[in-house]
């Protein structure tokens, strides 16, 4: 057990639709981070926030957007889906930048 | 920019036996981390080994090593006596330099390495 919690497990939906995917980061990391895992493209990092603020975006669509709560809780909003945004999301979390990133279990979403 | 490349797509290692995983990357930044992960099929990430730039010694944690070659921008991961349980999927993955902030950094992966042991 990571102690990085994710929220759903699985998600399936329909195109044009918006989900929230939810992360909670383990106990005293500040830094969260969102990846999306998907067969043609890998894993790919999408956005990262340290202590409720954005430090870092990578390939996150303009659909899609985050955010970090004072409880450090963190979620992924994703909007007017498409069939190509069913992959796999990670959260992962860290303390500090010379410690590893600890992964949750991920979202499945799936897209109909 | 940089670039982690796992040139073996498939890996196949008889049970008890020693494997070592390819791992090269790219990158002009003097201050680094390397990662392993583990993927099993049933999808969670699994935190493996970390290397240092600056580490002296390769990192080892339990059966798992890290051969790290600086010069030749190398980062092979060796399991040793390999069980049934470490068949996965297996990412190098790379942090970019430490930044004066003192917040993390993302990682960037390689695409991996699919290891099959076999009984």
């Amino acid at each position: 057990d990571s102690g990085v919690t994710q929220t759903p497990k699985h998600l399936i939906t329909a195109t044009g639709q918006r989900v929230t995917l939810r992360c909670s980061p383990r106990s005293g990391d500040l830094s969260v981070y969102w990846y999306q895992q998907s067969l043609d493209q890998g894993l790919q990092f999408l956005i990262q926030y340290y202590n409720g603020e954005e430090r870092a975006k990578g390939n996150i669509l303009e659909r899609f957007s985050a955010q970090q709560f004072p409880d450090l809780h963190s979620e992924l909003n994703l909007s007017s889906l498409e069939l190509g945004d069913s992959a796999l999301y990670f959260c992962a979390s860290s303390v500090e930048a010379n410690q590893p990133q600890h992964f949750g279990d991920g979202t499945r979403l799936s897209i109909l | 920019a940089q670039k982690i490349t796992q040139t073996q797509p498939g890996m196949f290692v008889q049970e008890k036996e020693a494997v070592t995983l390819d791992c090269t990357y790219d990158t002009s930044d003097q201050s680094y981390g390397l990662f392993w992960y583990k993927q099993p099929s049933s999808g969670e990430m699994i935190f493996l080994i970390y290397q240092g730039s600056y580490d002296e010694q390769n990192a080892t944690e339990g059966r798992y090593s890290l051969n790290f070659q600086k010069a030749r921008k190398s980062a092979n991961l060796v399991i040793s006596a390999s069980q049934l349980g470490d068949s996965a999927m297996y990412f190098c993955a790379m942090r970019e330099a430490f930044p004066s902030s003192g917040s993390a950094r993302q990682l960037t992966f390689g695409s991996g390495t699919q290891l099959t042991v076999l009984p």
